[in-house]
C-alpha cells in the first residue's frame, strides 16, 4: 500500500500564511489522486475542507485553498485565525483504495 | 437537515464481532455511497471501505478484507459495518460518512460531506 506523508506539525502566526503538503510514496501527486483535505478538532468528527485538489464545500472558509505544488498536494491557509488550530489530514485515491496521510497538527500562535 | 446518526459505544472481548449502525435522514438513502473511516485513540484516520446502498455493492481496504462486512437495510435507511475477529488494535472510533462521489472496484472519487459523530469500540479482555 502507498504511504502518504504530511508534516507532523506546523506553526503559523495569527493572520499569517502557511502551506501544508501531502506527498505520495509512489511518486508525484497528480490530479488523478483526487487530493482531499480534512480538518479535525479534538473530540470532533473530521470536517471536509477540499476535494478533488481544489474544490471547496459550501462551508469551507475562503482563506483555505488547495493546489498541486512541486509534486505534492498542498493546502494553503491565508490569514490564519485562532479557530484554525486543528489537525489536518490529506487523503489520496489510488487504484483500489484511498489512503490517509498521518496528519499535520497546526498551531496558531 | 442531512444527518448520519450512529449507534452507541460498544465494549467487546478479543475474538468477538461488533456491528455499528449509521442511520441516514434528510436525503434519499439509496442515492449516495456510505464510507467508513476509523481512528484509534491519538492516531490518524484510516479508510475502511465503501458501500452503495442502492446496489449493496461494497469495496474494502485490503487491510480489512475477510474481517469487515458492510451492509444496509434500505427500509430503515441504515448502513451497517461489522468487524469480526476483534483484537485490541481495533479499539477506535468508527465513523460513517456520506460520499457525494462514487467508488468502484478500481477507484474511489470521494466527496465526503456529512459525517456521523462516531462510535467508540473498545476491545478488551
Amino acid at each position: 500500500q502507498a504511504v502518504v506523508t504530511q508534516e507532523p506539525s506546523l506553526t503559523v502566526s495569527p493572520g499569517g500564511t502557511v502551506t501544508l503538503t501531502c506527498g505520495s510514496s509512489t511518486g508525484a501527486v497528480t490530479s488523478g489522486h483526487y487530493p482531499y483535505w480534512f480538518q479535525q478538532k479534538p473530540g470532533q468528527a473530521p470536517r471536509t475542507l477540499i476535494y478533488d485538489t481544489s474544490n471547496k464545500h459550501s462551508w469551507t472558509p475562503a482563506r483555505f485553498s488547495g493546489s498541486l505544488l512541486g509534486g505534492k498536494a498542498a493546502l494553503t491557509l491565508s490569514g490564519a485565525q485562532p479557530e484554525d488550530e486543528a489537525e489536518y489530514y490529506c487523503l489520496l485515491s489510488y487504484s483500489g483504495a484511498p489512503v490517509f496521510g498521518g496528519g499535520t497538527k497546526l498551531t496558531v500562535l | 437537515q442531512v444527518q448520519l446518526v450512529q449507534s452507541g459505544a460498544e465494549v467487546k472481548k478479543p475474538g468477538a464481532s461488533v456491528k455499528v449502525s449509521c442511520k441516514a435522514s434528510g436525503y434519499t438513502f439509496t442515492s449516495y455511497d456510505i464510507n467508513w473511516v476509523r481512528q484509534a485513540t491519538g492516531q490518524g484516520l484510516e479508510w475502511m471501505g465503501w458501500m452503495n446502498p442502492n446496489s449493496g455493492n461494497t469495496g474494502y481496504a485490503q487491510k480489512f478484507q475477510g474481517r469487515v462486512t458492510m451492509t444496509r437495510n434500505t427500509s430503515i435507511s441504515t448502513a451497517y459495518m461489522e468487524l469480526s475477529s476483534l483484537r485490541s488494535e481495533d479499539t477506535a472510533v468508527y465513523y460513517c460518512a456520506r460520499n457525494l462521489g462514487y467508488c468502484s472496484s478500481t477507484s474511489c472519487y470521494l466527496i465526503m460531506d456529512v459525517w456521523g459523530k462516531g462510535t467508540t469500540v473498545t476491545v478488551s479482555s
